[in-house]
């Protein structure tokens, strides 16, 4: 059974950084790309940030290019978002999917999706 | 640029079909969408893949209620037989190159 397991939520000032973490299992985490997608409060779906199976290639929606880093390590089955220079705007529940694809060097559907974190972006 | 639009809301009563609609933007009409359930206060789900043949697959447990089609650059989603907890915010999902594009979600209530 497919599991994604976000942590590293909370409260953070403007300006100030957090490191959320996704914890996989059920399937071989090193095959596939990840992503993370996130939800401010009463919002839709904004896609954030993907990295392929390798972690060679990262993609970034503009909202948060220069501020975010997207990063795996497959040894620990873990996906990681490095958030700085955090805004108001930030704030929202960030989830962590994975690509439906594997082996494959482009982007596809997501098939499943963690339950969330949340960050709080407030003085 | 790669757009989906999608009705904020929709409404049917309980043991109607509804269909709900996502629609891509100019010059996209061949890309392929998955579609996206989230019910009140969880995390999305996947439902399924839907291709611009109309062809489908869906996700693992997805009743047969559930079922996609497509008419040039617009994808649906119908679902019969509504219940009580098919109320919840659907979500159609496309992709690029080096993107993922959401559309803004509709709102569906069982009456």
């Amino acid at each position: 059974e497919v599991q994604l397991l976000e942590s590293g939520g909370g409260l953070v000032q403007p300006g100030g950084s957090l490191r959320l973490s996704c914890a996989a299992s059920g399937f071989t985490f090193s095959n596939y790309a990840m992503s993370w997608v996130r939800q401010a409060p009463g919002k839709g779906l904004e896609w954030v940030s993907a990295i392929s199976g390798s972690g060679g290639s990262t993609y970034y929606a503009d909202s948060v290019k220069g501020r975010f880093t997207i990063s795996r390590d497959n040894s620990k089955n873990t996906l990681y978002l490095q958030m700085n220079s955090l805004r108001a705007e930030d704030t929202a529940l960030y989830y962590c999917a994975k690509d439906s694809s594997p082996y494959s060097s482009s982007l596809h559907y997501f098939d499943y999706w963690g339950q969330g974190t949340l960050v709080t972006v407030s003085s | 640029q790669l757009v989906l639009t999608q009705s904020p809301s929709a409404s049917a009563s309980l043991g109607a079909s509804v269909t709900l609609t996502c629609t891509l933007s100019s010059g996209h009409s061949s890309y392929t969408i998955a579609w996206h359930q989230q019910q009140p206060e969880k995390g999305p789900r996947y439902l399924m893949k839907l291709n611009s043949d109309g062809s489908h697959s869906k996700g693992d447990g997805i009743p047969d209620r559930f079922s996609g089609s497509n008419s040039g650059a617009e994808r649906y989603l119908t679902i019969s037989s509504l219940q009580s907890e098919d109320e919840a915010d659907y979500y159609c999902q496309t992709w690029g190159t080096g993107i993922q594009v959401f559309g803004g979600g509709t709102k569906l209530t069982v009456l």
